[in-house]
């Protein structure tokens, strides 16, 4: 079975603080996604990665960045964490154009 | 415009019968289809695909139609049962691309 795995299921920070999402998936997938999910507006794509080191910008990249140093795990960055920026994040994995696998989720709440 | 979207926002069906969730999708170039479920505090799971070049595919209690020419999609799940209580959205991949746009989804209450 497919295994995407991430940080922390729930997370509490500080408006101005710099948050780190952690996904981690064992099917050696090359594309890997982070997703923000919101009610009423579906998934929305904030980055994607189809190779170590490469990235490319999804839907809303604004106040994020990334990080692909291995191949099996994709960090999601908050420089500068801002209250709406509080929302459900899905990390997701595929091999090259086929289905994508989601991990838990970490639900982020900025105070 | 890109969308995918539900008919239904909620679907409430008895305990045993047959449940059917449809979607709209906006670009004719996609070209591969997704059904996800989501339960409550959890991430999406995988139910079922189906490539553009089928219009029909079965899984266990779950098959998905593709109408191509109304560029609509539905998911029917065969008598459905209190574990099959969750959120459903479709998505639509985008041919040649890593794109996909995901509906938004529609909540499904299995009534006893």
């Amino acid at each position: 079975d497919v295994k995407v795995t991430q940080s922390s299921r729930y997370l509490v920070k500080r408006t101005g603080e710099k948050v780190f999402l952690e996904c981690v998936q064992d099917m050696d997938h090359e594309n890997m996604f982070w997703y923000r999910q919101d009610p009423g507006l579906g998934l929305r794509l904030i980055y994607f990665s189809y190779d170590v080191k490469m990235k490319e910008k999804g839907d809303i990249p604004e106040g994020y960045s990334v990080s692909r140093e291995k191949k099996e795990r994709f960090s999601l960055i908050l420089e500068s964490a801002s209250t709406n920026q509080t929302s459900m994040y899905l990390c997701a994995s595929s091999p090259s154009s086929d289905t994508q696998y989601f991990g838990p989720g970490t639900r982020l709440t900025v105070l | 415009g890109e969308s995918v979207g539900l008919h239904l926002p909620t679907l409430s069906v008895q305990e045993g019968d047959n449940s059917i969730i449809n979607c709209a999708y906006s670009n004719s170039a996609s070209d591969y289809f997704i059904w996800y479920k989501q339960e409550s505090g959890k991430g999406p799971q995988f139910i079922i695909d189906i490539r553009s070049n089928m219009d029909k595919r079965q899984g266990q209690r779950v098959t998905v139609l593709l109408n191509k020419t109304v560029k609509h999609l539905s998911l029917q799940i065969a008598a459905t049962q209190p574990g099959d209580s969750a959120v459903y959205f479709c998505a639509e991949k985008w041919k040649g691309t890593y794109k996909y746009i995901f509906g938004t989804g529609t909540r499904l209450k299995v009534l006893a």
